[in-house]
């Protein structure tokens, strides 16, 4: 089992420019989050998925959209990055129906320059 | 209200001292889990323990559900050990989100 994979692991990019960070688990969880955490600070919720074909916005949505594609795959999208959003993101799933423990992925570091 | 909050939030130690991590968590979250974020960035799960009491190695972790807290205990500690240590919970009744603490930031000096 892979576990939680995101790609890609680093980006850079200019202001304006969008991308989409992909994740995706094999372990059959119901629920996926995408997290970004800034240095020194702890983890903040960006979006949720708590099953397939829903999403939920978290603290800071503001910038961001998302995709729950199945199962599997939750992906984030930048539509227009900015420089606020430099951060390394993390994607998590959880088997979900309020239980169940949670796995990360490695992160993406991202610079918006 | 603050949902989960831990303390210590930065801790020193010399190496081979014993440690005590404290999570607070509200009436509203469940299903705890302690997680390492390593120099390196990687966040590593630890334990997974909504009650009772779990032990690997050098850690061990005991939450007492009734009373909303959770402690994470590390012995004889390694510089290996540095980084920062979250806890996190399951928030209930509705939508489910993740929610964590702030972290509690070790530095084991040799």
């Amino acid at each position: 089992n892979a576990g939680v994979t995101q790609t890609p692991k680093f980006q850079v990019l200019k202001t304006g420019q969008s991308m989409t960070l992909q994740c995706a688990q094999d372990m059959n969880h119901n629920s996926m989050y995408w997290y970004r955490q800034d240095p020194g600070m702890g983890l903040r919720l960006i979006y949720y998925s708590a099953s397939e074909g829903t999403t939920d916005k978290g603290e800071v949505p503001n910038g961001y959209n998302v995709s729950r594609l199945n199962k599997r795959e939750f992906s984030l999208r930048l539509e227009s990055a900015a420089p606020s959003q430099t951060s390394v993101y993390f994607c998590a799933s959880i088997r979900g129906r309020y239980t169940g423990e949670l796995f990360f992925g490695e992160g993406s570091r991202l610079t918006v320059l | 209200g603050i949902q989960v909050e831990q303390s210590p939030p930065d801790l020193i130690l010399q190496e081979g001292a014993n440690s005590t991590l404290r999570c607070n968590f509200s009436d509203s979250v469940n299903n705890l889990q302690w997680f390492h974020q390593n120099p390196w960035g990687q966040l590593i799960n630890l334990f997974y323990i909504p009650s009772g009491t779990k032990q690997n190695g050098r850690l061990s972790a005991t939450t007492v559900a009734t009373e909303r807290y959770s402690l994470l205990y590390i012995s004889s500690s390694q510089t290996t050990d540095s980084g920062v240590y979250f806890c996190a919970g399951l928030t209930q009744g509705g939508s489910e989100k993740l929610v964590f603490g702030k972290g509690t930031k070790l530095t084991v000096n040799p």
